[in-house]
C-alpha cells in the first residue's frame, strides 16, 4: 500500500478553520484518497474521499494537490467536537479486492475553547 | 448514514475464559466485516476480514485458532476471543462494508474495550 504523512498533532482555536496537511508521494493513478476521525474512545468515522478533483460534503473539504501527492482535509469552522485523530488513507479502486483500510498514526487534533 | 453496532461495550474476564463480541449492522446488508484491534496511544490494526458465509481471512501474525471469526449472516459478525489473557486486552473495533457502492465507505462499531484480569 502507498504510503501517507501527517504531522503526529496540530492545535486549533474553537470556530477557526483547520487545515490538515497529508503528504503521499508514491499514490498511484488509481488511488482514491480516504480521510476518517477517530474520536476518543470510540470507532473511527467516515469525513471524506477524493480521487483528482477537490470535494466537499456536510462535513468537511478535501483539496488535492494537482500532482496528488498531497492533499489536505479542511473544517471549516473547528468545533470542540472535532477534536479526534484524523486519519489519512489510501485506497485502491473498488473492484479489485482493495477494500481494506491500512491506518497509520493520523494527526491528533486538539481545539483550543 | 449506515448503523453499526458492538456488543458488549465493554468486558472484564478473569485469565483463561473466553469472551465473544457482537457485530451488527442495522439498516444494510454487509457482505465483508473487519476486525480490529487498538492498543493504547496506537493506531487501529487490522485482525481479520470476514465475508459472510466464508471462513474469515486473518492477517499475519493474528492466530486464527485464538481469535475465532464467525460471519453466520449478512448483518451479523461474532468475534471470540478464547483463552484470554491480559495482553489480549484491548479496544476491538469491527467495520461493515456497504457493497455494490464505488469507493464505498467503511461504517465502523463503536468498539468493545477487553479487560482480562
Amino acid at each position: 500500500d502507498a504510503k501517507t504523512t501527517q504531522p503526529n498533532s496540530m492545535e486549533s482555536n474553537e470556530e477557526e478553520p483547520v487545515h490538515l496537511p497529508c503528504n503521499h508521494s508514491t499514490i498511484s493513478g488509481t488511488d482514491y484518497i480516504h480521510w476518517y476521525r477517530q474520536l476518543p474512545s470510540q470507532g473511527p468515522e467516515y469525513v471524506i474521499h477524493g480521487l483528482t478533483s477537490n470535494v466537499n460534503n456536510r462535513m468537511a473539504s478535501l483539496a488535492i494537490a494537482e500532482d496528488r501527492k498531497s492533499s489536505t482535509l479542511i473544517l471549516h469552522r473547528a468545533t470542540l467536537r472535532d477534536a479526534a485523530v484524523y486519519y489519512c488513507i489510501l485506497r485502491g479502486p473498488s473492484g479489485a479486492g482493495s477494500y481494506q483500510l491500512t491506518f497509520g498514526k493520523g494527526t491528533k487534533l486538539s481545539v483550543i475553547p | 448514514g449506515a448503523v453499526v453496532s458492538q456488543h458488549p461495550s465493554r468486558v472484564i474476564c478473569k485469565s483463561g475464559t473466553s469472551v465473544k463480541i457482537e457485530c451488527r449492522s442495522l439498516d444494510f446488508q454487509a457482505t465483508t466485516m473487519f476486525w480490529y484491534r487498538q492498543f493504547p496511544k496506537q493506531s487501529l490494526m487490522l485482525m481479520a476480514t470476514s465475508n459472510e458465509g466464508s471462513k474469515a481471512t486473518y492477517e499475519q501474525g493474528v492466530e486464527k485458532d485464538k481469535f475465532l471469526i464467525n460471519h453466520a449472516s449478512l448483518t451479523l459478525s461474532t468475534l471470540t476471543v478464547t483463552s484470554a489473557h491480559p495482553e489480549d486486552s484491548s479496544f476491538y473495533i469491527c467495520s461493515a462494508r456497504v457493497s455494490g457502492i464505488p469507493q464505498e465507505t467503511q461504517y465502523f462499531g463503536p468498539g468493545t474495550r477487553l479487560l482480562v484480569l
